[in-house]
């Protein structure tokens, strides 16, 4: 089955930049995406990526995805305290549904 | 509007207990999901359903019961409840995917403590 692996932890300093990283293993998903959840929430849907896309950016927001290597990234410029939350890749299983999450990359942002 | 509620938000039980969840989305999705998610964050899918039809069952015990009574409600029964179960569960739900864009919509949660 699909496998979705990612760090588990990242701190940063308020200011700087983050990069999430995750790897996958199905590579016939038409689409990849970032999910984030705030302490005490459900998952939102942060960000997604097309799969014949290499980039996407949205604001501070920036999505790479490397098909090759099945490595995708999420990198967060001047990253906040309202950041901290944690991160999830997630891919459809078999290119379809339902998402299969990683294990999460909790980002804690130092002030 | 909340597009995606589970209820109770919080539930605490007896081991042995027999419990239920409830799910309700108002975003005319016809998929909807049970993920669980364990003390360290780890999110696994347990149901998914595709117009109140069973489309996918991983690995859970059979005292975990999925029903859909109609296609915006998908409740999670649970006998015997066992310390092991306790957990967040979150139910979701999503479109079919259309040129394999699904964006799944989350419920609040509903923390389950077996005591």
């Amino acid at each position: 089955g699909e496998d979705v692996e990612q760090s588990l932890f990242l701190s940063v300093r308020e200011g700087d930049s983050s990069v999430i990283n995750c790897t996958y293993t199905d590579s016939s998903s038409t689409y990849l995406y970032w999910y984030k959840q705030e302490p005490g929430a459900g998952l939102q849907l942060l960000t997604y990526i097309f799969s014949n896309m290499d980039m996407k950016q949205d604001q501070r927001l920036t999505v790479l995805l490397n098909k090759k290597d099945k490595h995708l990234s999420l990198r967060i410029a001047d990253t906040q305290t309202g950041d901290s939350a944690i991160y999830f890749c997630a891919d459809p299983s078999e290119g379809n549904t339902p998402l299969v999450f990683g294990k999460g990359t909790r980002l804690s942002v130092i002030a | 509007d909340t597009a995606v509620s589970q209820t109770p938000k919080y539930l605490v039980t007896q081991m042995g207990n027999d419990k239920s969840i409830k799910c309700e989305q108002n975003l005319g999705h016809d998929t909807m999901y049970w993920y669980k998610q364990d003390s360290k964050k780890f999110l696994k899918i347990m149901f998914s359903y595709n117009n109140k039809e069973l489309i996918i069952n991983e690995t859970v015990p059979n005292r975990f019961s999925p029903k859909s009574p109609d296609k915006a409600h998908l409740n999670l029964h649970i006998n015997s409840l066992e310390l092991g179960d306790s957990a967040v569960y979150f139910c979701a739900s999503s479109s079919y995917p259309r040129q394999g864009y699904a964006e799944a919509f989350f419920g609040q949660g509903t923390r389950l403590t077996v005591v």
